[in-house]
């Protein structure tokens, strides 16, 4: 059964930083893409960022470029997002998602973890 | 960037009811669509994927149509588990990343 369980999320100050987990199991983590989707209080889904299997190949959102840094230790079956100059706007549910692929080629997310709440404010 | 956009916003709907939520791209994405069903408090869970193919283990009254800039999710017989919020998500370009409709919450009646 693939389980993927995120951590580190609570609450912070605007200009803070602080580091998310998302602990893979059930899967031959190596070979696949995850990408970190997150969801405001009472809105929509929005994805964040993207690394591909091997860790070499990463991408974000126009909202969190510069600010945030994806990455894995494939040897841990981790997954971590680095947020640093967090905003009142970056507020929301953080869930990790798991595709079908290795590379950050087009994808669907066939597996989610229950997310952690990172809450930015004074 | 490739705009998703759902409608309606809010569904009213009864036990039984057959229910159809619309998708729409600003431009063709093929069939590189798929549909979440999230509840409150949850994760969002894959229902379809390449427009119209089920997820296994989702119930078969849920399905899925549409192709270019147009889809459809449908419920063909709306059961008391089915009241959630549901998305569509494009995973044809890099728009950047990959987009998902606003939502469309399905309410008991």
């Amino acid at each position: 059964e693939v389980q993927l369980v995120e951590s580190g999320g609570g609450l912070v100050q605007p200009g803070g930083s602080l580091r998310l987990s998302c602990a893979a199991s059930g899967i031959v983590f190596s070979t696949y893409a995850i990408n970190w989707v997150r969801q405001a209080p009472g809105k929509g889904l929005e994805w964040v960022s993207g690394i591909s299997g091997s860790g070499y190949n990463t991408n974000y959102a126009d909202s969190v470029k510069g600010r945030f840094t994806i990455s894995r230790d494939n040897s841990e079956n981790t997954l971590f997002l680095q947020m640093n100059n967090l905003r009142a706007e970056d507020t929301a549910v953080y869930y990790c998602a798991k595709g079908m692929r290795e590379l950050l080629d087009p994808d669907y997310f066939q597996h989610w973890g229950q997310g952690t709440l990172v809450t930015v404010s004074s | 960037d490739i705009q998703m956009t759902q409608s309606p916003s809010t569904l009213s709907a009864s036990v039984g009811d057959r229910v159809t939520i619309t998708c729409r791209a600003s431009q063709s994405i093929n069939t590189w669509l798929a549909w979440y069903q999230q509840k409150p408090g949850k994760a969002p869970k894959l229902l379809m994927y390449e427009a119209s193919s089920l997820e296994s283990g989702v119930p078969s009254r849920f399905s899925g149509s549409g192709s270019g800039t147009e889809f459809t999710l449908t419920i063909s017989s709306l059961q008391p588990d089915d009241f959630a919020t549901y998305y569509c998500q494009q995973y044809h370009s890099y728009s950047p990343g990959w987009t998902f409709g606003q939502g469309t919450k399905v309410e008991i009646k």
